[in-house]
């Protein structure tokens, strides 16, 4: 079983600040997704990579395969950033079923 | 492109009622998933569909909950009956074959009492 570690748990910003979100896993994978919660529940997929580096708009999500270590990027904070952030890993082979993080809590003010 | 569809968005039931969740994935995608994710924790598989069969319900509490994508394409979950614990967000997801990204509809709020 993949075990995976998402700090920090809490992160409290002030808008236009640079934010990190970091995740680590224990079994080497052939990708790993990061997912954005809001309040009401749903969930969107961010980022799916596994390799080097994607970038959409102001978020940016890397990856160390070697290293097994992933972070997450927001560039210039808004308060509508502010959500759930969970990073999710297959637990490697070909088995596809995601173990999640449990999540950091971004709250970002005006 | 649509997205995920559920149904309801919300739920409040009592205790020992049965409810029934909807869920409509992205045209075109064979897998199919509903997880449960109690407040305060992430998401848990309780099934994976691909097409119309069932790739893995190890984590489904089969006395009470069951679910179903007889044409492989909406799916259906149901709990009977309801428990207070079963209070979660359900969400379901949908991908084009495992290991494909994942995307996730708005989830169904269920709320027992």
């Amino acid at each position: 079983k993949n075990e995976v570690e998402q700090s920090p748990q809490n992160l409290t910003a002030q808008e236009g600040e640079f934010i990190t979100i970091n995740c680590s896993y224990s079994v080497g994978i052939s990708a790993l997704h990061w997912l954005q919660q809001h309040p009401g529940g749903g969930i969107v997929s961010l980022f799916m990579l596994s390799s080097g580096k994607k970038k959409h708009g102001r978020l940016i999500a890397t990856i160390n395969i070697q290293e097994k270590h992933s972070s997450l990027h927001i560039t210039a904070s808004h308060p509508r950033d502010s959500a759930v952030y969970i990073c999710a890993v297959p637990p490697g082979g070909s088995n596809y079923k995601l173990t999640f993080g449990k999540g950091t809590l971004l709250t970002v003010n005006p | 492109e649509a997205g995920v569809a559920q149904s309801p968005r919300y739920k409040i039931i009592e205790k020992r009622q049965s409810v029934a969740f909807w869920c409509n994935p992205i045209s075109g995608h064979a897998t199919l998933y509903w997880y449960q994710q109690i407040l305060g924790q992430g998401p848990k598989l309780l099934i994976q569909f691909q097409n119309n069969g069932v790739v893995d319900d190890s984590q489904l509490p089969k006395d009470r909950f069951s679910a179903e994508r007889l044409k492989g394409v909406d799916s259906t979950l149901k709990i009977q009956p309801a428990k207070l614990e079963d209070s979660a967000v359900y969400l379901c997801a949908s991908s084009l074959n495992p290991g494909y990204e994942q995307y996730f509809g708005p989830g169904t709020r269920l709320t027992v009492t």
